[in-house]
């Protein structure tokens, strides 16, 4: 399968906790992108890459999540702290460049925070 | 703030065609409008995207309005696989990562 995979599918936590998802993204694309979605509502953008560059984040990413992509390649989306309002799907996404229109998302990593 | 304005539900029946509406009376000149879908515990699949002539693929056809504050999705034959939640985005077309999601349309397909 050559789509955008993330790790792990699921996750159960306790409050407090920090917790980390990974995120391969397609081969050769240079975005990446995490979003996070809640019950009943649609993907939020929470900030994206360019080869190894952070060069977008939205105001939803707090001081308590860090977002890497070291070497251009995959991805790490870091929770320190979690609360409860964590409890979420997180997205990651891929594209080949600018001006393509088209994103690839994987299947997501469901945070539950206990 | 989604800046489109979408149905929560619509239904159709499978075979038949499918016209999703969706308004964005702000849209500015540089912005594309992206079509996305999601089915059932998947991340969202793309769909089409236009700027300002109507667009085909072989998933749907985008008829964009002249004024461009309203554009439709169509989907020539509804299966049921084509259930899911479908969302109209604006998106800048430099920048497109920053996607906008709303509510969306939750289509469901009858047999």
């Amino acid at each position: 399968d050559t789509g955008v995979s993330q790790d792990p599918r699921h996750k159960i936590t306790k409050r407090g906790q920090n917790v980390t998802f990974r995120c391969d993204p397609i081969s050769e694309h240079n975005r990446l992108y995490w979003y996070r979605q809640t019950l009943g509502q649609g993907p939020e953008f929470l900030t994206y890459f360019q080869n190894e560059a952070q060069l977008e984040k939205s105001r939803l990413l707090s001081d308590r999540f860090s977002a890497e992509r070291p070497k251009g390649s995959f991805s790490t989306l870091e929770i320190q702290r979690t609360e409860q309002g964590d409890s979420a799907m997180y997205l990651c996404a891929s594209s080949p460049g600018a001006n393509t229109g088209e994103l690839f998302f994987g299947e997501g990593s469901r945070l539950t925070v206990l | 703030d989604a800046k489109t304005t979408q149905p929560n539900s619509m239904e159709s029946n499978e075979e038949e065609p499918v016209h999703l509406p969706c308004n964005h009376s702000t849209i500015s000149g540089t912005d594309y409008i992206h079509w996305y879908r999601q089915l059932p515990s998947q991340g969202p699949e793309y769909v089409i995207h236009g700027l300002t002539s109507n667009v085909n693929n072989r998933m749907a056809s985008l008829a964009i309005a002249e004024d461009r504050k309203s554009s439709t999705l169509i989907l020539h034959r509804a299966t049921l696989r084509d259930a899911a939640v479908y969302y109209c985005i604006r998106g800048a077309g430099g920048s497109q990562g920053n996607l906008i999601f709303g509510k969306g349309t939750k289509l469901s397909v009858k047999p």
